[in-house]
């Protein structure tokens, strides 16, 4: 079955930064890369997501890139802000498992 | 209703008890998946329901555990003989098809006491 790995699994950067998550999974059927961002209390819910005809999306100051032969996409988020703090889980579908997440990473914009 | 709803939003039990609990996913939603979530932990894959087919069991932690979605809707986990190590949040998630966006409930918080 499907295996996605995540890292970092905390990561603390400061307000205004770069912050990138870097996900690898195993199922080249795999063809749907979504990302969640859990904020604390309440479910996941998307906040960006990619299918493997694409190779990058933005989203304002989001942005996620696929690299398909070697099995990894990734999260990036531009001048992050305190709201960002969360933690995000990156996902892949399409094999014959459903969506597999992520361990998930824990963001902590520091002021 | 706009969203999946799962019920009861808390829940308290005695250790040894059965507890159901309720996934509501979104209509026309053919893919359904629970989650087990511990504090500050990541979301740990249950069960897996999509449309007619099989569903893929391969997460449930005990035969303790079991699953079933009535008529390609609504879902019922049942938790028997609960241990205090199933305290967590159960978080369902319902999508159109398996390529899709899931969307998921606000989750059940279950404490076995």
């Amino acid at each position: 079955g499907e295996n996605v790995e995540q890292h970092p699994s905390t990561l603390s950067v400061q307000e205004g930064d770069s912050a990138v998550i870097k996900c690898t999974y195993s199922d080249s059927a795999s063809n749907y890369f979504p990302w969640y961002k859990q904020e604390l209390g309440k479910g996941p819910q998307l906040i960006i997501d990619i299918r493997s005809n694409v190779g990058e999306k933005k989203d304002q100051r989001i942005a996620v890139t696929l690299n398909k032969t070697a099995k990894h996409f990734s999260l990036h988020i531009t001048e992050t802000q305190p709201e960002d703090s969360a933690v995000y889980f990156c996902a892949a579908s399409g094999g014959a498992d459903g969506l597999t997440f992520g361990k998930g990473t824990h963001l902590i914009i520091q002021p | 209703g706009a969203g999946v709803s799962q019920s009861p939003s808390n829940k308290v039990t005695e250790k040894g008890k059965d507890v159901e609990l309720r996934c509501d996913p979104i209509s026309g939603h053919t893919a359904l998946y629970w989650y087990r979530q511990s504090l500050g932990q990541g979301l740990e894959f249950l069960i897996y329901f999509q449309g007619n087919s099989a569903p893929d069991k391969s997460g449930l932690p005990s035969d303790r555990f079991s699953a079933e979605r009535t008529g390609g809707s609504v879902s019922t986990l049942t938790i028997q003989r609960t241990q205090q190590e199933d305290s967590a949040v159960y978080l369902c998630a319902s999508s159109f098809s398996e390529n899709t966006e899931a969307f998921f409930g606000q989750g059940t918080r279950l404490t076995v006491v």
